[in-house]
This record gives C-alpha cells, structure tokens and sequence, in this order.
C-alpha cells in the first residue's frame, strides 16, 4: 500500500513569509507525527495527533508554528514570519495507534529560508 | 528524561566485512520500546525493527541482526557481509513512559568496494 507522502518535496521562501507543510498519512494509522531535521543530527519531535487532536504539542519551538489535522487524516504544518533557523528538513510519520507503535516516515520536505 | 547515544559518527568499511552499529539508552522506565532506522542518501527513514523492553532475544533478520542487553542498556545493530547498498545513516531510538519517540545522533556508515 502507499506509504506517508508530503509535499512539496523543496520549498524555498524568504524570511518572513508564510509557509505550509502537508502531510498524507498511511490510510487508516490514526496518529501522525511532525519531527524535525537538522544537518548532521536526528529527527527532533515536534508535535504528536491521536485522531484530529493534537495529542502533545511540546516540541513546537515557539508560536510561529502550528499544525492542524481536521479531518483526523492529512496534517498541515504551518510556520509563520520563517526565519532563517527554521531551514530544516520536516519529516512527517504515521502509525496504527499510538506512540509506542512503529512510526513509518516519509520523504520529508526541505525548507530553505533564505 | 530517556536519551540515546550513538558514539559512532561515523564508520568505513570494505564490502563483505561485518561491522556493528553501537547503541546505549537511558531510561528510568520498566516498559520501553527500541527501534532502528535507516536512512539513505535519498533521505527517507526507514523502519528497520522495533524490539520491547522485556524481549531480550536477540534477533536476525536476513545479513542483519541485533544484540539486546539490558544489563548494559544496549541495544546494538549487526551488519554481516556488508554491502554498498548498506551505505545510509542509521538512527537507533527509544520510547517510555509518556516520553516522545527520541533519536540518538546517527551514524553514518560508508561501506567501500
């Protein structure tokens, strides 16, 4: 079956824009992850939902992220005013129930602020 | 608090030799669960195994296997007649408690031909 998918692959903005991160979930896992990567180091959590809520929020640097799962199925991450820092890798995963399960990931979308 | 260190940054080795990917946990949890990743230079993670913490067998999948210890808080990956193909970066991680899923730093491994 399809795995996670996440669009756009690559984004480039500017500093202080606005940008949208989206994530496609494996059918049917009802939680889904949003981690961060950094060059050179691990995947660093960001935010957790168990259905449409988000079940642990406290990876989220600051209040210029956000993310959002209306309908319990595609997540958006959203970050306002981008900053330099923020040009990372954001991973998104899923899995059937909770945490403990095994989380599968996709490809990532690559931001660059520049 | 959990933490995974993986004091390999990185190996090289020639194709066909063994090599061992190096993971210690910390966790005052009872009830965890380990896993290790791959990801190659497309980028994508993938799963590899996940293993609970009162499951202490040791495990081979196929050139691959790994090495549970709890008495030493380990939790090591076997790579057995290497090959270029296993070239990546491998991330071993820990869950507990009400701890989020927590990566160690990853090693990268160069398998040479």
């Amino acid at each position: 079956g399809a795995g996670v998918s996440q669009t756009p692959s690559n984004k480039v903005t500017e500093k202080g824009k606005y940008v949208e991160l989206r994530c496609d979930p494996i059918s049917g896992h009802t939680a889904l992850y949003w981690y961060r990567q950094s060059l050179g180091q691990g995947p660093e959590f960001l935010i957790y939902f168990q259905g449409t809520g988000a079940a642990d929020d406290s990876g989220l640097p600051n209040d210029r992220f956000f993310a959002v799962r209306p309908e319990g199925s595609v997540s958006t991450l959203k970050i306002q005013r981008t900053e330099r820092g923020d040009s990372a890798v954001y991973l998104c995963a899923s899995s059937p129930l909770g945490r403990t399960d095994t989380q599968y990931f996709g490809p990532g979308t690559r931001l660059t602020v520049l | 608090a959990q933490k995974v260190t993986q004091a390999q940054t990185e190996i090289s080795v020639v194709e066909k030799e063994d090599v061992t990917l190096d993971c210690v946990y910390e966790t005052r949890d009872t009830t965890y669960y380990l896993f290790w990743y791959k990801q190659p230079p497309s980028g994508e993670l993938v799963f590899l195994i996940r293993r609970n913490s009162f499951d202490e067998q040791n495990e081979i999948s196929g050139r691959y296997s790994w090495n549970f210890q709890k008495s030493t808080s380990s939790f090591n990956f076997t790579i057995t007649a290497s090959q270029v193909v296993d070239s990546a970066v491998y991330f071993c991680a820990l869950i507990s408690g009400n701890e989020k899923l927590t990566f160690g730093t990853g090693t990268r491994l160069t398998i040479i031909p």
